[in-house]
């Protein structure tokens, strides 16, 4: 079975200044993981998304996530956050070539300081 | 092409009342899901859909919750009577099949306050 630890529930940056919002994933399998974004009074939004390729995924607005498997992490970064970036962030994982159901993370709330 | 798609946004109601929310997946998606958030915890898994059948409702939590998917199109999801603790946003994604590394598009969500 998977898992899937967010370490933070908010983190607050100012803007400009990079942004690492972590996650530790636990899973039988290779897996696949994602970064959701969620917006106030909007949808889930896919960001970015690992399935065993490169380990450097980049993805919408600025963001990239490394996944290591030796740390079984896949933390999201952002060289410089903007205040359009605060939102919901969930780390997400699946089992690839599985058909198991996928896994949120608890959300960390992304708070931008002016 | 058109995302997917959910009605109500927001629905209030009575204790005791019956809600039925209802999700339409982007056209040609055989997978669609049910994924419930209350009180501001985690997204939590309600159920699975493969075209028409139930591919796994271990989400589901008791039988005041009845999800439909006749055709294999849109899906409801019914509850009945409601209870307090039914509020949350509901959220339905749906994919386009099972071929490895699924990616969910997901709705907007139905927000359900019980009162």
């Amino acid at each position: 079975a998977q898992s899937v630890t967010q370490l933070d529930s908010h983190v607050s940056v100012s803007e400009g200044t990079p942004v690492l919002l972590r996650c530790n994933y636990s899973s039988s399998y290779s897996p696949s993981l994602f970064w959701y974004v969620q917006h106030p009074n909007k949808g889930l939004q896919l960001l970015l998304k690992y399935t065993s390729a490169a380990t450097l995924v980049k993805g919408i607005n600025g963001f990239e996530a490394e996944f290591k498997k030796s740390e079984t992490s896949f933390h999201l970064t952002k060289p410089s956050a903007h205040m359009s970036d605060a939102a919901e962030y969930f780390c997400v994982v699946s089992e690839t070539n599985r058909d198991d159901k996928i896994i949120f993370g608890k959300g960390t709330r992304l708070h931008i300081l002016p | 092409e058109a995302g997917v798609t959910q009605f109500p946004s927001h629905s209030v109601i009575e204790k005791g009342q019956t809600v039925t929310l209802r999700c339409d997946p982007i056209s040609g998606h055989d997978n669609l899901y049910w994924y419930r958030r209350v009180m501001g915890k985690e997204i939590k898994f309600l159920l699975h859909f493969v075209k028409e059948s139930k591919q796994d409702e271990s989400g589901m939590p008791n039988n005041r919750f009845l999800a439909e998917r006749t055709g294999g199109t849109y899906s409801t999801l019914k509850v009945q009577p409601a209870e307090l603790e039914d509020s949350g946003v509901y959220f339905c994604a749906s994919s386009p099949g099972f071929s490895g590394a699924n990616v969910l598009t997901f709705g907007a969500g139905s927000r359900l306050t019980v009162l």
